[in-house]
């Protein structure tokens, strides 16, 4: 079964370094969509992504995250310059359509820890 | 803006229990709703879903039914496992742009212990 994949599955780094974490969405899925989750709280949405360009984004996705599709296969959340309170799960999910009828299919994360 | 309401855990069952996670929601229109569970060291995975009032999600022995005069959409299962422990979230499906982007708006989520 198709699946979202995502790497590495823990990134440690220190304040202030940038961070790339990457995501294989489902090779048919048009969608991308990225979301954290700071210990103990919500799963929240930061930015999707449709046709190379971002759709939406929260407020928390600030100048310093941005996003990329750098090829026909990989989906990439860059942090410029991390900050203590970045450290969180970071989801990376995928769907066909947007639209009542179609899931966004997740991957197992990446947990990130800025020292 | 939309926000969704779940039940705070953990939750310890014993094996064949019956299960009930509280969830309800805010939200503008008619959002779809979703749980979804997350198994250890796994992604968040789809259980089931409901896109208009009243109708019903099941997928695994679990149910929910979205009841939009108390805005809710509560996690129901009979008969609970070992293999049923996870953390369970509830989460809103709300349309960013017309006939375009969305998002998903999650709960906190609840992990469930289910011992033998």
């Amino acid at each position: 079964e198709p699946e979202v994949t995502q790497t590495p599955s823990h990134q440690v780094t220190q304040m202030g370094q940038e961070v790339i974490l990457r995501c294989v969405p489902i090779s048919n899925h048009l969608y991308f969509y990225w979301y954290r989750q700071i210990l103990g709280q919500k799963v929240e949405f930061l930015v999707s992504f449709y046709n190379n360009e971002i759709s939406e984004k929260s407020e928390i996705f600030d100048d310093q995250f941005s996003v990329e599709r750098p090829d026909g296969s990989n989906f990439t959340l860059k942090i410029r310059s991390t900050k203590l309170e970045d450290s969180a799960m970071y989801f990376c999910a995928s769907s066909e359509w947007s639209n009542s009828y179609n899931e966004q299919f997740f991957g197992p994360g990446t947990r990130l820890t800025v020292l | 803006g939309d926000s969704v309401t779940q039940m705070e855990g953990p939750v310890t069952l014993s094996e064949e229990a019956f299960l009930t996670i509280n969830c309800t929601y805010t939200a503008t229109g008619y959002p779809s709703l979703f749980w979804y569970v997350q198994y250890p060291g796994e992604g968040l995975q789809l259980l089931l879903k409901a896109t208009k009032a009243d109708d019903k999600g099941s997928n695994k022995g679990f149910e929910a039914t979205y009841r939009k005069e108390t805005t809710s959409f509560h996690l129901e299962k009979g008969s609970v496992q070992v293999s049923d422990s996870a953390v369970y979230f509830c989460a809103l499906r709300t349309v960013i742009t017309q006939g375009g982007s969305e998002k998903l708006v999650f709960g906190k989520g609840t992990k469930l212990t289910v011992n033998p």
